[in-house]
């Protein structure tokens, strides 16, 4: 049963336009994640938000911003797309902040950008 | 730096036979080893879990072997099926806001 839910499925885009990715999760979590999932399926952790509050912030180029209205929401924007963002972006949710909470994934949203 | 390596990188197996997925971690302060599985166009879903006060955890045709002196584990499917064919990761945590993934073992069965 889906309880984190993703939109929009896919987002085609040209090189330097502006892309926001949404994300909303009904488990009544504390924290959520985002996650770039490459073409070779290697996670990585990009932001982490415990009630709005950022507690993780990977090294992610500085186009990519999270946006978080209440603990139930996580968005993604990107500022002037590049080719290499290309990928599924993942968002996730957690009970807690500590790393051995059990991950809720979302499908995920998947980026090509031309 | 790789904290988490997965082995094989690929793995087919036939219908029936077992399938071992291999992971190891170099962290000491790793205590919690998820498995997660993905298949094609969904997120990664909780398979099973261990914790590294325990050498063994079954969930049905799902087993992981933990040994913590080696810094190693398996996570060993029977009877492997044909739905089984997904990816598989290996993560860790402890204590750290950060689960620290492998890059994941492609599994698939042919009937």
């Amino acid at each position: 049963e889906t309880a984190v839910f993703q939109t929009p499925n896919y987002h085609v885009t040209q090189v330097g336009n502006e892309v926001s990715f949404n994300c909303k999760q009904t488990l009544g979590h504390d924290t959520m994640y985002w996650y770039k999932q490459d073409s070779k399926k290697l996670l990585k952790i990009m932001f982490s938000y415990n009630n709005k509050q950022l507690i993780v912030n990977e090294t992610v180029p500085r186009r990519f911003s999270p946006q978080s209205s209440d603990k139930a929401h996580l968005n993604l924007r990107i500022k002037s797309v590049e080719p290499e963002d290309s990928a599924v972006y993942l968002c996730a949710s957690s009970p807690g902040t500590g790393s051995q909470n059990t991950l809720y994934f979302g499908a995920g949203t998947r980026l090509s950008v031309l | 730096q790789q904290q988490v390596r997965q082995s094989p990188q690929s793995l087919t197996v036939w219908e029936g036979e077992t399938a071992i997925l291999n992971c190891s971690y170099e962290d000491s302060t790793f205590n919690y080893f998820p498995w997660y599985q993905q298949f094609p166009g969904e997120g990664p879903a909780l398979l099973i879990s261990i914790r590294s006060v325990s050498d063994k955890k079954e969930d049905g045709r799902f087993t992981i072997f933990f040994n913590k002196r080696e810094k190693k584990l398996s996570l060993h499917i029977t009877d492997s099926q044909p739905g089984d064919s997904a990816t598989y990761f290996c993560a860790a945590g402890g204590g750290n806001y950060k689960p620290t993934f492998g890059k994941g073992t492609s599994l698939v069965v042919h009937p």
